[in-house]
């Protein structure tokens, strides 16, 4: 079982949807999570970060995390084409330095 | 500010030859981190260094991998020979003294081992 799972997509949603992406982590231990996006053939830039149960939001994006179901998702609302990107989810255990496990990835198309 | 910097970006080589991957993290970053990323694994982390110390290797594949980070401003990472199961697109990133949370990715290098 991999530190984190992500549906690998293609997640399709229309021009100002809301764009759901979704990940789940094995380690209990694990205390901070990130989403980074990654443009096609560019490298992976972090977006989000979050540290304690419940939301955070930053300007269309919003992050949320559920330590008891092991479960942190990623709301990006009024979706853009430019939105249109692959989403990965990352987590740091407690006590583990820098090491980030990242999920897979999950590929969005925002249609015009 | 330049953002962390890497070289060569494409690399094509033959089984067996040796392949070394260069990385200049941003200016005032304490720590840097390689990784490898495949369709089929994804991001790995493969080793990072904090003041150019290895601080943990566990995820380097095998001896035929290996890093060194000589000064603040400039790391490789050599394999030595290098195999088919190697191609993948690699990258550096580096973060500031505590903010290592916030790791800011180089363009990364293409590697193609033939």
């Amino acid at each position: 079982q991999k530190e984190v799972e992500q549906n690998s997509g293609p997640l399709s949603v229309p021009e100002g949807a809301i764009a759901s992406l979704n990940c789940t982590y094995s380690d209990r231990g694990s205390q901070s999570f990130f989403w980074y996006r990654q443009y096609s053939g560019k490298s992976p830039e972090l977006i989000m970060s979050i540290y304690s149960n419940g939301d955070k939001e930053d300007g269309r994006f919003t992050a949320q995390l559920n330590k008891a179901s092991q479960y942190v998702s990623l709301l990006i609302r009024d979706s853009q084409p430019s939105d249109s990107a692959t989403y990965l989810c990352a987590a740091k255990r407690i006590n583990n330095f820098n090491k980030f496990y990242f999920g897979s990835g999950t590929k969005l198309n925002v249609k015009p | 500010d330049a953002g962390v910097i890497q070289s060569p970006r494409h690399e094509v080589t033959e089984m067996g030859q040796e392949v070394t991957l260069r990385c200049k993290p941003i200016s005032g970053h304490n720590s840097l981190f390689w990784y490898r990323q495949t369709m089929m694994r994804g991001l790995e982390l493969l080793i990072y260094f904090n003041n150019n110390v290895p601080i943990d290797d566990s995820g380097m594949p095998e001896d035929r991998f290996s890093a060194k980070m000589p000064n603040a401003s400039f790391s490789t990472l050599k394999i030595q020979p290098s195999e088919p199961r190697d191609s993948a697109v690699y990258f550096c990133a580096s973060s500031l003294p505590q903010r290592e949370n916030e790791q800011f990715f180089g363009p990364g290098t293409r590697l193609t081992v033939l």
